[in-house]
């Protein structure tokens, strides 16, 4: 399984980030998995903002909740991510991740190469 | 929120030489839904343990996790050169969000 960030390394303040994740090797329409977002911003730990399900359920962190949209695009086997009204503190490195839908077993077991994420006008 | 503090911050050892890295949870992990993982500079995090205590696919017995409630402890048996890293634990309980340590930086002393 690889999975592959991409998208604009630049993003103005205010503006909208928009970041797709690539699946090779599964399939994100199976209902075994949750696909995830997760940003490390330069220097500092992770943090976990969202997941979305093949079933279109999602779970967002509310340090973001009012600004972000996941969605999934089975034809392209991708997911994707929309951050609104960006600030300097979203400037990070964001992960697509991968974790399995069974309680014991939802670890992050496949990452991205991870994307970095400038926001700057 | 379930806020996992790891310590030390900083732990500086020599190869062959074990390693012992704390996170303690605000709140108890239910079912022991803890992860630890390794990541070294440049690179996206590795899955290590899960579930406190099974190793992922891969990865070398030296490494072991354990605990259970509000206290984990990642060991490392004898250290090799290519075990020093950052290290960080997650928490993939049903109480989300989802969260993580501020991560251990293992430095060779």
């Amino acid at each position: 399984v690889k999975l592959q960030e991409s998208g604009p390394g630049l993003v103005k303040p205010s503006e909208t980030l928009a970041l797709s994740c690539t699946v090779s090797g599964g399939s994100v329409s199976s209902a075994d998995y949750y696909w995830s977002w997760i940003r490390q911003p330069p220097g500092k730990g992770l943090e976990w903002i969202g997941y979305i399900h093949a079933s279109g359920q999602t779970h967002y962190n509310p340090s973001v909740e009012s600004r972000i949209t996941m969605s999934i695009d089975t034809s392209k086997n991708q997911f994707s991510l929309r951050l609104t009204s960006v600030t300097a503190a979203d400037a990070a490195i964001y992960f697509c991740v991968r974790s399995v839908l069974e309680p014991g077993d939802r670890a992050f077991d496949y990452w991205g190469q991870g994307t970095m994420v400038t926001v700057s006008s | 929120e379930i806020v996992l503090t790891q310590s030390p911050g900083t732990l500086s050892l020599s190869p062959g030489e074990r390693a012992t890295l704390s996170c303690t949870a605000s709140l108890s992990v239910g079912s022991r839904y803890l992860a630890w993982y390794q990541q070294k500079p440049g690179q996206a995090p590795r899955l290590l343990i899960y579930r406190g205590s099974t190793r992922a696919t891969g990865i070398p017995d030296r490494f072991s996790g354990s605990g259970s409630g509000t206290d984990y402890t990642l060991t490392i048996s004898r250290l090799e050169p290519e075990d020093f890293a950052v290290y960080h634990c997650q928490q993939y309980s049903s109480s989300l969000p989802w969260t993580f340590g501020q991560g251990t930086r293992l430095e060779i002393k």
